[in-house]
């Protein structure tokens, strides 16, 4: 009965590889956020989507492509993984013009 | 776009005391102000939010003031227990399709 979840939990992985992070929700939401959370703890919005649409994509670099195959999944792809790529990401939904963002567990990505 | 200020990064109180963490924004049109508690390791949960209509709002030993007109919001925790140690983000958004622009964070420590 989980809301929003992520998978991975964690993922490891060298400089260069290709690699995915699944979101989906459950709670009826039309609107789905990826961020990221860096070492330091700061929270920055990297992409919106509403009913499967793109509505937002902040200054991300373009090896970064979120796919949404319905509005309940909003997964996240990343080419040519680069060290600075480590961080948390954080996959929230939303009701449109609605109020609280609903957090799943976050995924703890390392590039070695 | 917005733009969201948190003070302090770091706050340390004894149990029993209370915490104050205080937030600004840039944008006038903004008029929903949450704020989000990340334990260590965990997702972001909102704690309590408020909206432009509203002074103040109290949940418990939680409150929340806003005021619009000085463009600034604040998070009161009264008798602070260990167990609110935590980090405290304090966002913003103009209501819609935006996403959460969010503050830096506030690291609490609650010393027993």
């Amino acid at each position: 009965d989980t809301a929003v979840s992520q998978t991975p939990k964690y993922l490891v992985t060298q400089m260069g590889n290709d690699k995915s992070i699944k979101c989906e929700q459950n709670l009826g939401h039309d609107t789905m956020y990826w961020y990221k959370q860096d070492s330091k703890k700061f929270l920055k919005i990297m992409f919106s989507y509403n009913n499967k649409e793109l509505i937002i994509n902040e200054t991300v670099p373009n090896r970064f492509s979120p796919k949404s195959p319905d509005k309940a999944h909003l997964n996240l792809h990343i080419n040519s993984l680069e060290l600075g790529d480590s961080a948390v990401y954080f996959c929230a939904s939303s009701l449109l013009g609605g109020h609280e963002q609903f957090f799943g567990p976050g995924t703890r990505l390392t590039v070695l | 776009g917005e733009n969201v200020e948190q003070h302090p990064s770091t706050l340390s109180v004894q149990e029993g005391d209370s915490a104050v963490i205080k937030c600004t924004y840039s944008d006038s049109a903004s008029n929903y102000f949450p704020w989000y508690k990340q334990e260590l390791g965990k997702r972001p949960q909102l704690i309590i939010d408020i909206r432009s209509n509203v002074g103040e709002k109290k949940d418990q030993r939680i409150a929340v003031t806003l005021n619009k007109t000085a463009k600034h919001f604040s998070l009161h925790i009264t008798e602070t227990q260990p167990e609110d140690s935590a980090v405290y983000f304090c966002a913003a958004r103009v209501m819609g399709n935006t996403p959460l622009v969010f503050g830096k964070g506030t690291r609490l420590s609650v010393i027993a």
